[in-house]
């Protein structure tokens, strides 16, 4: 079983929709990461989230992480066809080296 | 800057054969790690570094060797190369062991072990 379980595993939809994606665990994380992959290329930090129930907006795309540092959502409002790509979260537990990724949202917008 | 480079982009292999998947760094980053990237597993941590001389295990070692001679570099190696171990490499790097600190990756090694 993955440590983070993201949700869900796919999303296609049309561009101007709202969307959100989730990461989960029963753990609690010092912080959470996410990162923005696109096809042959490696990761990219979107945001970290550090405080429990901190949001943070990154232009269109916002993030929360959960009261009790143990969840963390992504929201993109009014999605564009370059969003396009898999959406990953990240987090550390037991020392500050050991960074756990989950398996990632692969998110499609269409024009 | 280059930021982190890998080589080869694309490998194959026989089982059995032995590669080093090479990757270095330009932005003295004392941190560097290896993850493998398979369908529906994400990226799974192989090997991490934390200064040259210094390697510890991640969550899936097995069948492979690093070693960190220099703060640039962080080779991969794989002693004796497995169908199991088809799957596309990342390097990856950043200033120290913090959870906050961003990761830094390469474009990725796509290997097949036939």
């Amino acid at each position: 079983t993955q440590l983070l379980e993201q949700s869900p595993q796919f999303l296609s939809i049309q561009e101007g929709e709202n969307l959100t994606v989730y990461c989960n665990s029963s753990s609690v994380f010092s912080s959470l990461q996410w990162y923005r992959q696109e096809p042959g290329e490696g990761p990219v930090l979107l945001v970290t989230v550090v405080t429990g129930g901190e949001v943070k907006k990154l232009k269109r795309l916002t993030f929360q992480f959960g009261d009790a540092r143990k969840d963390s959502s992504l929201h993109i409002t009014a999605a564009q066809p370059g969003d396009t790509g898999l959406y990953l979260c990240a987090g550390s537990l037991y020392n500050n080296n050991d960074m756990r990724f989950g398996a990632g949202t692969r998110l499609t917008v269409k024009p | 800057n280059a930021g982190v480079t890998q080589t080869p982009k694309f490998q194959v292999l026989k089982t059995g054969q032995s590669m080093t998947l090479q990757c270095a760094q330009d932005m003295n980053h004392e941190y560097m790690s290896w993850y493998r990237q398979d369908p529906g597993m994400g990226l799974r941590l192989i090997h991490y570094s934390v200064g040259a001389g210094i390697t510890d295990q991640g969550e899936v070692p097995n069948g492979y060797n690093v070693s960190r001679s220099t703060t640039e570099d962080f080779p991969l190696r794989l002693l004796s190369a497995a169908p199991s171990q088809t799957s596309v490499y990342f390097c990856a790097s950043k200033v120290r062991d913090s959870t906050n600190e961003k990761l830094f990756f390469g474009s990725g090694t796509q290997l097949s072990v036939l």
